[in-house]
């Protein structure tokens, strides 16, 4: 059972938009920024979003970030093939000593 | 650009210790500025955190491995090093290290991961 919650699966047709929810807790999602990783089959997680909403270099603006109290989204606007990954949310969460956390992941597949 | 490989053996016997090591290139151990941490993916799941570690030694550890778990720097080898003790069937993972920037910005750079599996 992951701390951050998100579905399991997203779908979509090439040129869509999706998005993807993750939902946490005042300690973790409401106290610290969020990032997301993008893992395509059989490799390492990429990082794809950071501090909520931040992209780092080379990474497309398709890919947008957002946050609002205990729960944040992942945007994928003008889906491409290539995209279809498993993305995952994570956060600091500050409850204890203070470690990561991560959402269960989400599969999407482009339709 | 930094670079990670994680090295160690594939295959531990169960209630053995897990042994594996960090090398970077292209950045130091000794920075300010990053924490050097271990991310595992049993097969077919989700992304668990194990620990990082800081140049000063300062760590910070999953509270349900911590019993379990030692993690250290070798700064005169430019690695970092994880052990996880007693491990059973339930270890078996991918094994990633990874720079950790800040607690907002994540981990910006990751190995490619090392498989290991724990059977008697």
């Amino acid at each position: 059972q992951s701390v951050l919650t998100q579905p399991p699966s997203a779908s979509g047709t090439p040129g869509q938009r999706v998005t993807i929810s993750c939902s946490g807790s005042r300690s973790n999602i409401g106290s610290n920024g969020v990032i997301w990783y993008q893992q395509l089959p059989g490799t390492a997680p990429k990082r794809l979003i950071y501090m909520n909403d931040q992209r780092p270099s080379g990474v497309p603006d398709r890919f947008s970030g957002s946050k609002s109290g205990t729960s944040a989204s992942l945007a994928i606007t003008g889906l491409q093939s290539d995209d279809e990954a498993d993305y995952y949310c994570a956060a600091w969460d500050d409850s204890l000593n203070g470690d990561w956390v991560f959402g269960g992941g989400t599969k999407l597949t482009v339709l | 650009q930094m670079q990670l490989q994680e090295s160690g053996p594939g295959l531990v016997k169960t209630s053995e210790t897990l042994s594996l090591t960090c090398t970077v290139s292209g950045g130091s151990v000794s920075s300010s500025s990053y924490y050097w941490g271990w991310i595992r993916q049993p097969p077919g799941k989700g992304l668990e955190f194990i620990a990082t570690i800081y140049y000063t030694g300062n760590i910070f550890q999953n509270p349900s491995l911590k019993s379990r778990v030692s993690i250290s720097i070798d700064t005169s080898k430019n690695q970092f090093s994880l052990k996880l003790r007693s491990v059973t069937a339930a270890d078996t993972s991918i094994y990633f290290c990874a720079s950790e920037v800040s607690s907002s910005e994540g981990f910006d750079f990751w190995g490619q991961g090392t498989v290991v599996t724990v059977s008697s």
